[in-house]
């Protein structure tokens, strides 16, 4: 059964405009959500996180917002640049444990 | 730092054999893990060890799978024998106490044919 789940596998965006990835979770205990960003041939990169305390936390063009009581996050880039394409996975854990990750999105931005 | 290092980068194999893949986490990591990627299933956990110590490998798919980490610098996943359902990107991450993002290294591509 999976805890985090990504349920768009694909977005496309013009360049400039807003991406929004999404992701829900079904474990009410999560209380540290993070995003991740992955190129081809690298391995995942840290993109920007949340405590369950928190409903938003922002760096540069990504926003991360936390509705707890849908048991959703999303993240926002804007503007969107074509560089931001690429594959993009939520994790959430609980109390310091192992981070479980979505299936990723891969997001397209087209110039 | 050189962050997390793996070997090899990619690995072509037949069904049958041995295959093991290594790791070098980033010094001063006290936890490491290693993680499957597959379309079907995302990124899966598949054990992960805290000062050195295997403490979680219900993720480890088979008997056939085994992972030992000798000395804080150095981790190996072995697969023996190999199959081709085997056939993923493996990663290695690392991270202090758990807190905050892994790091990831750059993955070993692993084909069995």
């Amino acid at each position: 059964d999976q805890q985090v789940k990504q349920n768009s596998p694909s977005l496309s965006v013009q360049e400039g405009r807003i991406s929004i990835l999404n992701c829900d979770y079904t474990n009410s205990m999560f209380d540290y959500f993070l995003w991740y960003k992955k190129y081809p041939a690298e391995g995942p990169t840290f993109l920007i996180s949340i405590s369950s305390i928190k409903d938003k936390n922002e760096d540069g063009r990504f926003t991360v917002f936390l509705n707890k009581s849908a048991k959703h996050l999303s993240l926002h880039i804007v503007p969107s640049q074509p560089g931001d394409s690429a594959v993009y996975f939520c994790a959430a854990s609980r109390s310091q444990g192992n981070l479980i990750f979505g299936k990723g999105t891969k997001l397209s931005v087209k110039p | 730092d050189a962050g997390v290092i793996q070997s090899p980068r990619h690995e072509v194999t037949e069904m049958g054999q041995e295959v093991t893949l290594r790791c070098k986490p980033i010094s001063g990591h006290n936890s490491l893990f290693w993680y499957r990627q597959t379309m079907m299933r995302g990124l899966e956990l598949l054990i992960y060890f805290n000062n050195n110590v295997p403490i979680d490998d219900s993720g480890m798919p088979e008997d056939r799978f085994s992972a030992k980490m000798p000395n804080a610098s150095f981790s190996t996943l072995k697969i023996q024998p190999s199959e081709p359902r085997d056939s993923a990107v493996y990663f290695c991450a690392s991270t202090f106490d758990r807190v905050g993002g892994y790091t990831f290294g750059s993955g070993t591509r692993l084909t069995v044919v």
